[in-house]
């Protein structure tokens, strides 16, 4: 069965202190991995998506990168304003349901203290 | 350029009545997806649009749940005779149908079923 796994749950830091959020995923082939960020109240914000395993993409504080079998997103010298909940996605190469759907992991809340 | 918007942001209905909720996806995005978010679970998907072609329902967790999609565009999930269990986020989300398949999210529809 194809799923995906976020750890940790919750993650706090102290700002400036750098870490990574992990994504563990099982599917039947992977077209496409894809990191969400999404505020208290609001919709999922898109950050990246990842194709194939050694791929990175960054923004600002934020690298993505992939293997096989799981992601990381790192997260270099975090602010207050990185705090939020950090959501992962899979689409998998031959998804028997929906096309173009994405299973989502339960997320990381991390939580930077100035 | 706007994004996906969703109304109403919060709705507050009694047991047993039925509720609307409206989504107007990214002009010109040819594909549109409804999920369920609920406190501490992942995204659940519930229904797929893709152009004309028939709707995906298969993530649709009753028959209590319809949705339809007029003109290509704007969408209205419908849930009947509502339950408890039904209080939780709607999000809907559109993607281009062309290559990518990176979906974009709406605010949400906080519903609280009383």
């Amino acid at each position: 069965e194809d799923q995906v796994t976020q750890s940790p749950e919750a993650l706090r830091l102290q700002e400036g202190e750098s870490s990574s959020l992990n994504c563990s995923y099982t599917v039947s082939g992977l077209r496409g991995l894809f990191w969400y960020r999404q505020d208290p109240g609001k919709g999922p914000e898109f950050l990246f998506t990842l194709y194939s395993a050694g791929e990175e993409k960054e923004k600002e504080r934020l690298k993505a990168t992939l293997t096989k079998k799981e992601s990381f997103l790192h997260i270099t010298a975090p602010k207050p304003e990185d705090s939020a909940t950090y959501l992962c996605a899979v689409r998998p190469m031959n998804y028997g349901g929906s096309q173009g759907n994405l299973i989502f992991g339960k997320g990381t809340k991390l939580s930077v203290k100035p | 350029g706007a994004g996906v918007s969703q109304s109403p942001s919060n709705k507050v209905t009694e047991k047993g009545k039925d509720v609307e909720l409206r989504c107007d996806p990214i002009s010109g995005h040819t594909a549109l997806y409804w999920y369920r978010q609920s406190l501490g679970q992942g995204l659940e998907f519930l229904i797929y649009f893709q152009g004309n072609s028939a709707p995906d329902k298969s993530g649709l967790p009753s028959d209590r749940f319809s949705a339809e999609r007029t003109g290509g565009s704007v969408s209205t999930l419908t849930i009947q005779r509502t339950q408890q269990e039904d209080s939780a986020v709607y999000l809907c989300a559109s993607r281009s149908g062309t290559v990518s398949y990176e979906q974009y999210f709406g605010p949400g529809t906080r519903l609280t079923v009383t």
